[in-house]
């Protein structure tokens, strides 16, 4: 059973347009929502993250977006750019007790930003 | 500073070889994770350390999977007996504190032959 969910697999965007990201989960002690980037053959790179304490979070031209009763949490870049392209993985964690704050990956979204 | 470093960044095993990969995480940082990132797919949890105590191993696959931070730094992943499905990128993952921002390395490429 997959425990949080990413869609779309894939996304072409046009360069200077608004990719967004969405992921569900179902985990109810979930409570650290943390994107990350990953370019081919380097590891992932902590892009933005959020607490379920705000509805928002926004830093440069990321946002997250964060939908506690559907529990539903999205990425939104704007003004995509070609320097963009490469794969987004929305995870999630519990800081409950017992547990060592391990992550949970959605599959990804590979983006494609065309020039 | 630097970041989290791993070593090989590669590693062509035979089926049946026994294979060690090896983490740096950054310096101080308590926690250390290891995750299989198969291809087209997200990392999967394996095992955490908090210091030198390896905590939580309910991720590793089977028996053949064992990992040690002997010191409470450098932290090895050894494979036994490699199969076909080890074939995956082996990310380590550092935190300065538990339940803080994990920071990945750049993954060891593992191919089974």
């Amino acid at each position: 059973q997959q425990q949080v969910k990413q869609s779309p697999q894939s996304l072409i965007v046009q360069k200077g347009g608004i990719s967004i990201i969405n992921c569900a989960y179902e985990n109810t002690a979930f409570d650290y929502f943390p994107w990350y980037q990953q370019f081919p053959g380097k590891g992932p790179a902590l892009l933005i993250a959020i607490r379920p304490d705000v509805s928002e979070k926004k830093e440069g031209r990321f946002t997250i977006s964060f939908n506690k009763s559907a529990k539903q949490f999205s990425l939104h870049i704007m003004d995509s750019q070609p320097g963009d392209s490469a794969t987004y993985f929305c995870a999630a964690s519990t800081a409950a007790r017992g547990s060592q704050g391990n992550l949970i990956f959605g599959k990804g979204t590979k983006l494609s930003v065309k020039p | 500073g630097a970041g989290v470093s791993q070593s090989p960044r590669y590693k062509v095993a035979k089926r049946g070889q026994d294979v060690a990969l090896r983490c740096d995480p950054i310096s101080g940082h308590v926690s250390l994770f290891w995750y299989q990132q198969a291809l087209g797919q997200g990392p999967e949890f394996l095992t955490y350390f908090q210091n030198e105590a390896q905590l939580d191993k309910s991720g590793l696959p089977s028996d053949r999977f064992f990992a040690e931070r002997p010191e409470g730094s450098v932290s090895t992943l050894k494979i036994q007996r490699t199969q076909q499905e080890d074939s995956a990128v082996y990310l380590c993952a550092s935190s300065l504190r538990p339940l803080y921002e994990q920071y990945f390395g750049p993954g060891t490429r593992l191919t089974v032959t």
